[in-house]
């Protein structure tokens, strides 16, 4: 099956310094990928809509300076967290869909990136 | 507003027997369900999908069930294992027409006794 790779999986890192987390597609071509992020014992909630040659679309009360997102090819996005604190330690998680033209059920998610911040 | 969520945040099943998860949905536009398993520290990993022209659909030892009437979802495992143990998410598209946009249910921890 498709393969969707984030890196770091996991990272620590001090308060003030920005983290760049990447969400690859290994054997498909992905417009669109998503960016989630999963509290301890909550849900997945959706970020951002990263989408390929253009801005990402961001969700009510997230903070698009804060979360950058790049999307510079059709099988890379990556997720800048910007002056990271200690509240913006969490789990991103990412997911990608083909290019299909189809509407879901071709999506695929990473294995997630740990970020720990001190 | 707008939601997905469950009824059960933890269910505890023996081994072997038969595990239902549930989740009620409020949007009726929502015209696709998917159920996501998530292993400690892993990404979602995908179970089954239905569409809302269908009620039921069966995979390796799972069957969801759709209810359009009560905007309910359910996800069946039949001889439930160890391996199965995990947090099950249901997940909705409202965006029609837009690829792949999700929004996740609260989740159900699924623990699997001996």
């Amino acid at each position: 099956g498709a393969v969707v790779s984030q890196h770091p999986s996991w990272v620590i890192c001090k308060s003030g310094t920005s983290v760049k987390i990447e969400c690859r597609s290994l054997d498909f071509q992905a417009t669109t990928m998503f960016w989630y992020r999963q509290f301890p014992k909550q849900s997945l909630m959706l970020m951002a809509t990263s989408n390929e040659g253009s801005k990402a679309t961001y969700e009510q009360g997230v903070e698009k300076d804060k979360f950058l997102i790049n999307h510079a090819s059709l099988t890379l996005s990556t997720l800048t967290v910007t002056s990271a604190h200690p509240e913006d330690s969490s789990f991103y998680i990412c997911s990608a869909g083909r290019t299909s033209g189809t509407n879901t059920g071709e999506l695929f998610f990473g294995e997630g990136s740990r970020l720990t911040v001190l | 507003g707008e939601s997905v969520g469950l009824h059960l945040p933890t269910l505890s099943v023996q081994e072997g027997d038969n595990s239902i998860i549930n989740c009620a949905y409020s949007n009726s536009a929502s015209d696709y369900f998917i159920w996501y398993k998530q292993e400690s520290g892993k990404g979602p990993q995908f179970i089954i999908d239905i569409r809302s022209n269908m009620d039921k659909r069966q995979g390796q030892r799972v069957t969801v069930l759709l209810n359009k009437t009560v905007k309910h979802l359910s996800l069946q495992i039949a001889a439930t294992q160890p391996g199965d143990s995990a947090v099950y998410f249901c997940a909705e598209n409202r965006d029609t027409g837009t690829a792949s946009k999700l929004t996740f249910g609260t989740g159900t921890r699924l623990q699997v006794t001996l």
